[in-house]
């Protein structure tokens, strides 16, 4: 059974660094063709892809906001991680991460994050 | 970026009752490789998005024959038959060919 969990922070200043984290289970990083996701959704608004990561530790990210992630794994945890610097309001979203590339074939339940003075 | 436009942002429905949701992608989602990238989910009220369909027409795991999709290029349709309460949500269309990935702003299914 494939299950994934994020965890964060909840709530954080303006400027400072979103951490978050996907906990999964039933798969592995270290399989070939197996990759990680991470999208977000602000609230009432649709879905924003963000960054990958797979197997063979290739990433990729959204060129609007490149210059300020940086996705990672611990595969042998099986986690993968997210940081977003230099956050604002605009950063504001329920978090998920997700298996596969486009397909997303499985998703966690979100976290809110909540950037606010 | 691939836009994708879904059309209607909302709709509405009788239970038992057929549904067209139709997904318009700004540039062709068929692959090098031949496969066409696209695939459609439902977000269920205060749920995480769930997987339906993916290349185009192919049913995931556990997904009702009720869902069906089609299409190719740029134009595809999810429709749905004989629509049951648990069918009600936002219905989004995803392209994972051309990077980065993109969504549609979703499609709204309610009850009339």
């Amino acid at each position: 059974q494939v299950t994934l969990k994020e965890s964060g922070p909840g709530i954080l200043q303006p400027s400072q660094t979103l951490s978050l984290t996907c906990s999964f289970s039933g798969f592995s990083l270290s399989t070939s063709g197996i990759c990680v996701s991470w999208i977000r959704q602000p609230s009432g608004k649709g879905l924003e892809w963000l960054a990958t990561i797979c197997w063979e530790d290739s990433k990729g990210y959204n060129p609007s906001l490149k210059n300020r992630l940086t996705i990672s794994k611990d595969t042998s945890n099986n986690q993968a991680f997210l940081k977003i610097t230099s956050v604002d309001t605009a950063d504001t979203a329920i978090y998920y991460c997700a298996r596969g590339t486009g397909p997303f074939d499985y998703w966690g339940q979100g976290v809110m994050v909540t950037v606010s003075s | 970026d691939v836009v994708m436009t879904q059309t209607p942002v909302s709709m509405s429905v009788s239970l038992g009752g057929q549904v067209s949701i139709s997904c318009r992608s700004s540039q062709s989602l068929v692959h090098n490789n031949g496969n066409t990238y696209l695939s459609w989910y439902i977000q269920k009220p205060s749920q995480s998005p769930q997987l339906l369909i993916y290349k185009v027409s192919n049913r995931f795991s556990g997904i009702s024959d009720r869902f069906s999709g089609s299409g190719s290029g740029t134009d595809f349709t999810l429709k749905i038959s004989r629509v049951e309460p648990d069918d009600l949500g936002v219905y989004y269309c995803g392209q994972g060919t051309q990077y980065p990935p993109t969504f549609g702003a979703g499609t709204k299914l309610e009850l009339k």
